[in-house]
């Protein structure tokens, strides 16, 4: 089956650093990835559409400079939080769409942010 | 996508069958019901999807009424694994946009 990694599955930082969460398709090809974000006891929130070799979308009220993305290739898509804050602490899933005729999702098992 | 209503939270006994319902009125005639499921600190899993007909497969059943303003989601027999949140979302088929969760039914599977 279709398989969708995350690095790093845990990360702690201090206040004021930056983080890079990797989103990988494993077995397959990803034109479109997606940037989920959850917060304890809610659903899960589209920050943003990361599209390979094009700027990512961004849902409103997420900022573009504060949560970068870059979708190089076609199994690869990045999340940078710049200068995180507390306030960013969260759990952070994407989403792989698989190049094919059913466009069929499939989700990374999420990375766990916790800043200081 | 259309919206859908699902009960916040259920409690189901190990071994029982659980029976997780959804509501999704609007549903177009072109629009699937999809069921995921999260565990505690993992990403979403699908489970199973259907247009107007029942669906089963080695994880789970759905039952979608004749209207389709409504489905049940069936694990026969719950174990504790199980205990999750369910989310039912509706969407067209081999859409490719993003998948919308709405706030999902915590299941609570006890011993």
């Amino acid at each position: 089956g279709a398989v969708v990694s995350q690095h790093p599955s845990r990360v702690i930082c201090k206040s004021g650093t930056s983080v890079k969460i990797e989103c990988r398709s494993l077995d397959f090809q990803a034109t479109t990835m997606f940037w989920y974000r959850q917060f304890p006891k809610q659903s899960l929130m589209l920050m943003a559409t990361s599209n390979e070799g094009s700027k990512a979308t961004y849902e409103q009220g997420v900022e573009k400079d504060k949560f970068l993305i870059n979708h190089a290739s076609l199994t690869l898509s990045t999340l940078t939080v710049t200068s995180a804050h507390p306030e960013d602490s969260s759990f952070y899933i994407c989403s792989a769409r698989r190049l094919a005729a059913d466009n069929e999702q499939f989700f990374g098992p999420g990375t766990r942010l916790t800043v200081l | 996508d259309a919206k859908t209503t699902q009960p916040p939270s259920m409690d189901c006994a190990e071994g029982r069958a659980a029976n997780l319902p959804c509501n999704h009125s609007t549903i177009s005639g072109n629009e699937y019901v999809y069921w995921y499921r999260q565990i505690h600190s993992q990403g979403p899993q699908y489970i199973i999807h259907g247009l107007k007909n029942n669906e089963t497969n080695e994880m789970a059943s759905l039952i979608i009424t004749e209207d389709r303003k409504s489905s049940t989601l069936i694990l026969p027999h719950a174990t504790l694994r199980d205990t999750a949140v369910y989310y039912c979302i509706v969407r067209v088929l081999n859409a490719g946009n993003m998948l919308t969760f709405g706030g999902g039914t915590r299941l609570m599977v006890k011993p």
